[in-house]
């Protein structure tokens, strides 16, 4: 059973809108969260992150929402740009896994139109 | 993703034939994993090591075998290759455990016929 659940399998946005990728997550236990892009043919890169102690980080154009009670993460890209069109994948870790384990979402396409 | 290299990048097997995949790594990171991705199913943990001549089993292990006998490689083998191990495989490398200075390699296509 999954636990970490990325619902949209693509998301389509025009150049310079925003782009906004959900996340939900079952276990109560994770407390640190990721968001890593993937380009074909390439391997993940990481992206962002988040403690459970804080409802949102930003850098640059990428800031990421927690909403502990809900079990719920965003991501949102403002201003799209094509070069962000790519697979993004959210993953999650406990700190009870002492080496940090994590539990991947099944990704999202992103497909940046001009 | 400098600094992970895997190879080889593609393969065919037939079905009980055997092979191993080859995760070489630069960073002197202490923490190596191999992850599969199927369609849907985003990154699954297949094994996992902690450091040199330690491994450990992830989310799905079943029908692998790792070894770490120099910290820059971690070696992932299939002793009876099926279809269903028909995938993408992805190795990757930690130097802290936090996920967020994690690096993966290129990832490698295996399909089993």
């Amino acid at each position: 059973d999954q636990q970490v659940k990325q619902n949209s399998p693509s998301l389509s946005v025009q150049e310079g809108r925003i782009s906004i990728l959900n996340c939900d997550y079952t276990n109560s236990m994770f407390d640190y969260f990721l968001w890593y892009k993937k380009y074909p043919a390439e391997g993940p890169t990481f992206l962002i992150s988040i403690s459970s102690i804080k409802d949102k980080n930003e850098d640059g154009r990428f800031t990421v929402f927690l909403n502990k009670s809900a079990k719920h993460l965003s991501l949102h890209i403002v201003p799209s740009q094509p070069g962000d069109s790519a697979v993004y994948f959210c993953a999650a870790s406990a700190a009870t896994d002492s080496w940090g384990k994590l539990q991947f979402g099944a990704g999202t396409q992103v497909v940046v139109t001009p | 993703n400098a600094g992970v290299t895997q190879t080889p990048k593609f393969r065919v097997l037939k079905t009980g034939q055997s092979m191993t995949l080859l995760c070489a790594q630069d960073m002197n990171h202490e923490y190596m994993y191999w992850y599969r991705q199927d369609p849907g199913m985003g990154l699954r943990l297949i094994h996992y090591s902690v450091g040199e001549g330690t491994t450990a089993k992830g989310e799905v292990p079943d029908g692998y075998n790792v070894s770490r006998l120099k910290k820059q490689n971690f070696l992932l083998g299939l002793e009876s290759a099926a279809p269903s191990q028909t995938s993408v495989y992805f190795c990757a490398t930690d130097g802290t455990s936090s996920g967020n200075t994690i690096y993966f390699g290129e990832g490698s296509w295996l399909t089993v016929v």
